[in-house]
């Protein structure tokens, strides 16, 4: 059974159009993640936070937001999507621990795959 | 971060032991390290965690030598449907979590 979901799965737009892709998680983890995809490719970090009101830049640049208001809750935003954002979006989450055991384990969700035509 | 080297790809049959290695040289003190397995258009999942000596799951064995500069990911007896890409992780870098390019494991029947 999931415990991070996203949606949606799958979303095709236009160019212009703002879009949200949610991604909530019931495990009560303080970390969350957003990495970008494109198909065989390597995931790249995009975003982070460590917790509620905390938002940090990963590793590489995108033109997405992300907000951290509520523990659970990790939404991605991109006020006006082009043909170059298309790829699939990530969203993973672990608890806060950097060092020892459990650090470093990530619970992916099953992805958002956007299309901007 | 510790850097990691892995394979770039490996093609292996159906029933035979696959083993994937992967050299962390810096590795730090208190980092450990955890392989990860990502199916197309899925993401990745979590598959061991180890520090030191020998880790075993369900689903696969961790090998780390005593100095920790490599370990080894083995997978017993590997159907089509372990064809996947794997990932080795070791520490982390200003608090961020890199994906490397992984091994692309390919089994054959």
């Amino acid at each position: 059974e999931a415990d991070i979901y996203q949606t949606p799965r799958y979303l095709v737009i236009g160019t212009g159009k703002k879009i949200t892709l949610e991604c909530s998680q019931t495990m009560g983890h303080d970390k969350m993640y957003w990495y970008q995809q494109d198909p065989g490719m390597e995931l790249h970090l995009i975003h982070y936070s460590y917790g509620v009101n905390s938002t940090e830049k990963g590793d590489l640049s995108s033109e997405s937001t992300v907000s951290r208001i509520r523990t659970e809750h990790f939404p991605l935003t991109l006020e006006s999507a082009r043909p170059s954002h298309t790829s699939q979006y990530l969203c993973a989450s672990s608890k806060r621990s950097l060092t020892g055991v459990g650090a470093n384990v990530l619970t992916f969700g099953a992805g958002s795959r956007l299309t901007v035509l | 971060l510790a850097k990691t080297t892995q394979p770039i790809s490996m093609d292996s049959y159906e029933g035979q032991e696959v083993n994937i290695t992967c050299s962390h040289n810096n590795i730090a003190t208190n980092d450990y390290i955890t392989w990860y397995q990502q199916f197309p258009s899925q993401g990745p999942r979590f598959i061991i965690q180890g520090y030191k000596t020998k880790v075993t799951n369900e689903v696969a064995s961790l090998f780390i030598p005593a100095d920790r500069k490599s370990s080894t990911l083995s997978l017993p007896r590997v159907s089509l449907s372990d064809t996947a890409v794997y990932y080795c992780l070791v520490g982390t870098r200003d608090d961020k979590i890199i994906f490397g390019k992984g091994t692309r494991l390919h089994i054959l029947p």
